[in-house]
């Protein structure tokens, strides 16, 4: 069965430093990765997804993710932080059943000091 | 962004007693999702659905039912609301079923059982 794990409820950053955000995987067929970010009191909007296309994915916001087979995860990374980034992020996976249905993690919540 | 429109934003609600949370686009999506947040545990799937009259459980759905008999109104409803419902909960649409479909989620019905 497909699952995600996110290291970390919290992650305190500087501004300017750089953000990663933990997320591994378990999947018993070829998952479809994705990262949600979500602003205070407003829904979750999707960052970035993981097709197959490419290991190296590029999102919005200047967030990136790599996925890696042989570890099994799908960290999102960010070279320099904002202040504006402060929010939660999810990492997720769809079932790989015939419906959409996706499966997150429970969460991370990225703090960024001034 | 996406028409999603939930309501209400807000609810208190006493136990023991029936609610109902509506989930309306615009967007013409064939699949729509209801799904509640909590701390610690990320977004978690109640119930979603395919098409006009046809919905489907997800991994929570103990107390809660849907209906939709329109494409674009999905409702939720609680049929004796415990305290172990309140939540966040969020309405999710996708235009399609594939794995790697980019879902749209709507603001959020912020739930009190009390």
């Amino acid at each position: 069965a497909q699952s995600v794990t996110q290291l970390g409820s919290h992650v305190s950053v500087s501004e300017g430093a750089l953000v990663l955000l933990r997320c591994n995987y378990s999947s018993s067929v070829p998952p479809y990765l994705f990262w949600y970010v979500q602003y205070p009191n407003q829904g979750l909007q999707l960052l970035l997804k993981y097709t197959s296309a490419a290991t190296l994915v590029k999102g919005i916001n200047g967030f990136e993710a790599e996925f890696k087979k042989s570890e099994t995860s799908f960290h999102l990374t960010k070279p320099s932080a904002h202040m504006s980034d402060a929010a939660e992020y999810f990492c997720a996976v769809t079932k790989g059943d015939s419906s959409y249905k996706l499966i997150f993690g429970s969460g991370t919540r990225l703090l960024v000091r001034p | 962004d996406a028409g999603i429109t939930q309501s209400p934003r807000h609810k208190v609600t006493e136990t023991g007693t029936p609610v109902t949370l509506r989930c309306h686009q615009t967007e013409n999506h064939r699949y729509m999702y209801w799904y509640r947040q909590d701390p610690g545990h990320g977004l978690r799937l109640i119930h979603y659905s395919y098409g006009v009259k046809d919905t489907d459980k997800g991994e929570v759905s103990d107390g809660y039912s849907v209906s939709r008999s329109k494409t674009e109104d999905f409702l939720l409803t609680l049929e004796s609301a415990t305290s172990s419902q309140t939540s966040v909960y969020f309405c999710a649409i996708s235009e399609t079923g594939g794995t790697h479909t980019e879902a749209f989620f709507g603001q959020g019905t912020r739930l009190t059982v009390v």
